[in-house]
C-alpha cells in the first residue's frame, strides 16, 4: 500500500488567498483525521471523519477552515482566506476501526502564508 | 478536561537505555498510544496500551499503570537514528475514542 498521500507537500501563498490541501487515505480505512502542527501549539486535531461523515470539527479554528470528504478515497481541507497565523504543517491521517488509536500519518503539507 | 505531561527533552548516549514518562489526567481513560516523529517527518505509531503492564516490541517497550495515570516508553540499545520526538496520546471512551496528543519529548542521542 502506498500509505496516506498528501498534496501538495509545500505551499507558499499570500495572505488572503484560498488554500486547498488534499489527502488520500489508506484504502479500506474508515477514519480520516486532519491535524495541524506548530511549535507553539503542538499537534492539534482539527476534524475527523468516519465513513466519510464529519464526526467532530470542534478543533477547526474558525469559519475560514472547512473540510470535506466526498468519498472514501479523498478529502480536502480548505482555508479561505488564509492568514499568516495559519502557517503550519498540516497532517492527514487514517485508521481502521473504532477510535483510531493506531493512526497512519501522511507526509504532511508545509503551509507558509506570507 | 484532560492533560498530558511529558518531559520536553531527554538526552542519552548510544547503547544506553532511556525512559520517557507520560502522566495524564482525563476522564473515561481508554488507552495510551506512543508515536515517534523525526524532524521533518510524520508521526509513526509505535505502541498502544489499554491494560496495565508492559508491551514489548523489539527494542521499544511501553508500560501503563492505570491506577497511577502513568505510562512510559522504554528504548533500549539506543541508536543515533532514535533521535526524534516521542508523543504519548490518550484515548478516551465515552463516545469519542479519538486520541489526544501530548506536546512530545525530544530525544537526543549522543555518540
Amino acid at each position: 500500500d502506498a500509505g496516506v498521500i498528501q498534496s501538495p507537500r509545500h505551499e507558499v501563498t499570500e495572505m488572503g488567498q484560498e488554500v486547498t490541501l488534499r489527502c488520500k487515505p489508506i484504502s479500506g480505512h474508515d477514519y480520516l483525521f486532519w491535524y495541524r502542527q506548530t511549535m507553539m501549539r503542538g499537534l492539534e486535531l482539527l476534524i475527523y471523519f468516519n465513513n466519510n461523515v464529519p464526526i467532530d470539527d470542534s478543533g477547526m479554528p474558525e469559519d475560514r477552515f472547512s473540510a470535506k470528504m466526498p468519498n472514501a478515497s479523498f478529502s480536502t481541507l480548505k482555508i479561505q482566506p488564509s492568514e499568516p497565523r495559519d502557517s503550519a504543517v498540516y497532517f492527514c491521517a487514517s485508521s481502521l476501526g473504532r477510535g483510531g488509536y493506531e493512526q497512519y500519518f501522511g507526509p504532511g503539507t508545509r503551509l507558509t502564508v506570507t | 478536561g484532560q492533560s498530558l505531561e511529558q518531559p520536553s527533552e531527554v538526552t542519552a548516549v548510544e547503547g544506553a537505555i532511556v525512559q520517557i514518562n507520560c502522566t495524564y489526567q482525563t476522564s473515561g481513560f481508554y488507552g495510551l498510544s506512543w508515536y515517534q516523529q523525526h524532524d521533518g517527518g510524520a508521526p509513526t505509531f509505535l505502541s498502544y496500551n489499554a491494560l496495565d503492564g508492559l508491551e514489548e516490541t523489539g527494542r521499544f517497550s511501553s508500560f501503563l499503570s492505570r491506577s497511577d495515570s502513568y505510562g512510559y516508553l522504554l528504548l533500549q540499545e539506543l541508536q543515533m537514528k532514535d533521535s526524534a520526538s516521542y508523543f504519548c496520546a490518550v484515548r478516551r471512551g465515552g463516545g469519542s475514542y479519538i486520541p489526544t496528543f501530548g506536546r512530545g519529548t525530544s530525544l537526543i542521542v549522543h555518540p
